[in-house]
């Protein structure tokens, strides 16, 4: 069975600082990793996707994620917070033979000025 | 294009009250899903259907019911609702392993 633990459900940064999500998967099988972002009051919207191409992925808005095999992580990373970057955050893992998703229980980002 | 498109954004049920949210994709997608979201616990697979026909239980079907007549609706239907029901519901549709939100229906049951 597969499953998504994203670790610490708020996260708190200071604009310009960077930002660290943290995602750990578990597959039985090689996987497919996302990264979606939720604003306030909208769906879904999809950030970046690992689907074993490049170990290191780069998404929308300047965030990127790195496939750790060894560490069976793909944390999500921005150099530079922005205001506009406070949103929820999840992970969520596929396998190779179903487009359906297990999401983890989300982060939300706060930047502070 | 719209993409995925839900109806209402907001309803109040009463207990025991009937509803069916509604779902259209206009991207010609295949596969089509229901999640509903509670604080602190991510999205939950409802059901989901991989063409018009097909459907199946996700992770948690009891109390709702879906049909898949054509490849753009997906209506999700609740017979008896529930207060364990008040939750935001979320349709999405997929291609290449990305799927694609709608805004969501955000339903209170009092």
């Amino acid at each position: 069975a597969q499953s998504v633990t994203q670790l610490g459900s708020h996260v708190s940064v200071s604009e310009g600082a960077l930002v660290l999500l943290r995602c750990n998967y578990s597959s039985s099988v090689p996987p497919y990793l996302f990264w979606y972002v939720q604003y306030p009051n909208q769906g879904l919207q999809l950030l970046l996707k690992y689907t074993s191409a490049a170990t290191l992925v780069k998404g929308i808005n300047g965030f990127e994620a790195e496939f750790k095999k060894s560490e069976t992580s793909f944390h999500l990373t921005k150099p530079s917070a922005h205001m506009s970057d406070a949103a929820e955050y999840f992970c969520a893992v596929s396998d190779q033979n179903t487009d359906k998703l297990i999401f983890g229980t989300g982060t939300r980002l706060q930047v502070f000025p | 294009n719209a993409g995925v498109t839900q109806t209402p954004k907001f309803r109040i049920l009463k207990i025991g009250q009937s509803m069916t949210l509604q779902c259209t994709q206009d991207m010609n997608h295949n596969y089509m899903y229901w999640y509903r979201q509670d604080p602190g616990m991510g999205l939950k697979l409802i059901y989901y259907s991989v063409g018009a026909g097909i459907t199946d239980k996700g992770e948690v079907p009891n109390g709702y019911n879906v049909s898949r007549s054509t490849t753009e609706d997906f209506p999700l239907r609740l017979e008896l609702a529930a207060p364990s029901q008040t939750s935001v519901y979320f349709c999405a549709s997929s291609h290449s392993y990305e799927q694609f939100f709608g805004p969501g229906t955000r339903l209170t049951v009092l």
